[in-house]
């Protein structure tokens, strides 16, 4: 158990939806990250989160926001969901995060989603 | 930019046999290296890390060497078993996030 948290574990819904996925770091950390994994594409950083701040972006589409809140929870928000959204979503945690200086990152379970 | 290459799979192995999974990168400046384990099901997990070149990661079995020389990163381990079946993952990072090879998934046969 890496100590970070998910919800849900999985997600079905349709295309043009929207959802919210959830996810606590680790007791300390300060850094949240959020990354997808699809069979075609591997595994993608799409955003970084530092304590409470956006730091960073990858390959995050403009349909897909994401937010760290005071307690340090964060949530990614994926709307008019298309098909080609469905993968795994892991989000990773880490003590800090700054540039030139990384961190271990421990990643939570996944939410699986699938667009119908 | 940063890239990592991964050797393709699937690899299948009998219990007890050694294994070796080859990684390469390409990177700025001087990356941390790592490999990932993802069980079936399941989340990624840790399975051993190297912060400078000619570190030895290990746990579980398992070592890397962090090679600058010729940029690798290769896993291996002497004698595997049925419960090292699960896809690896080599990744990098120097900023703020990992970059990722495309996995290689092992299946190791009683």
């Amino acid at each position: 158990d890496s100590g970070v948290t998910q919800t849900p574990k999985h997600l079905i819904t349709a295309t043009g939806q929207r959802v919210t996925l959830r996810c606590s770091p680790r007791s300390g950390d300060l850094s949240v990250y959020w990354y997808q994994q699809s069979l075609d594409q591997g595994l993608q950083f799409l955003i970084q989160y530092y304590n409470g701040e956006e730091r960073a972006k990858g390959n995050i589409l403009e349909r897909f926001s994401a937010q760290q809140f005071p307690d340090l929870h964060s949530e990614l928000n994926l709307s008019s969901l298309e098909l080609g959204d469905s993968a795994l979503y892991f989000c990773a945690s880490s003590v800090a995060g700054t540039s030139g200086s990384p961190d271990t990152q421990y990643f939570g379970p996944g939410t699986r989603l699938t667009v119908l | 930019g940063n890239s990592v290459t991964q050797m393709e799979g699937p690899v299948t192995l009998s219990e007890e046999a050694f294994l070796t999974i080859n990684c390469t990168y390409t990177a700025t400046g001087y990356p941390s290296l790592f490999w990932y384990v993802q069980y079936p099901g399941e989340g990624l997990q840790l399975l051993l890390k190297a912060t400078k070149a000619d570190d030895k990661g290990s746990n579980k079995g398992f070592e890397a060497t962090y090679r600058k020389e010729t940029t690798s990163f290769h896993l291996e381990k002497g004698s595997v078993q049925v419960s090292d079946s699960a896809v690896y993952f080599c990744a990098l990072s120097n900023d703020y996030k990992l970059s990722f090879g495309a996995g290689t998934t092992v299946t190791v046969r009683a």
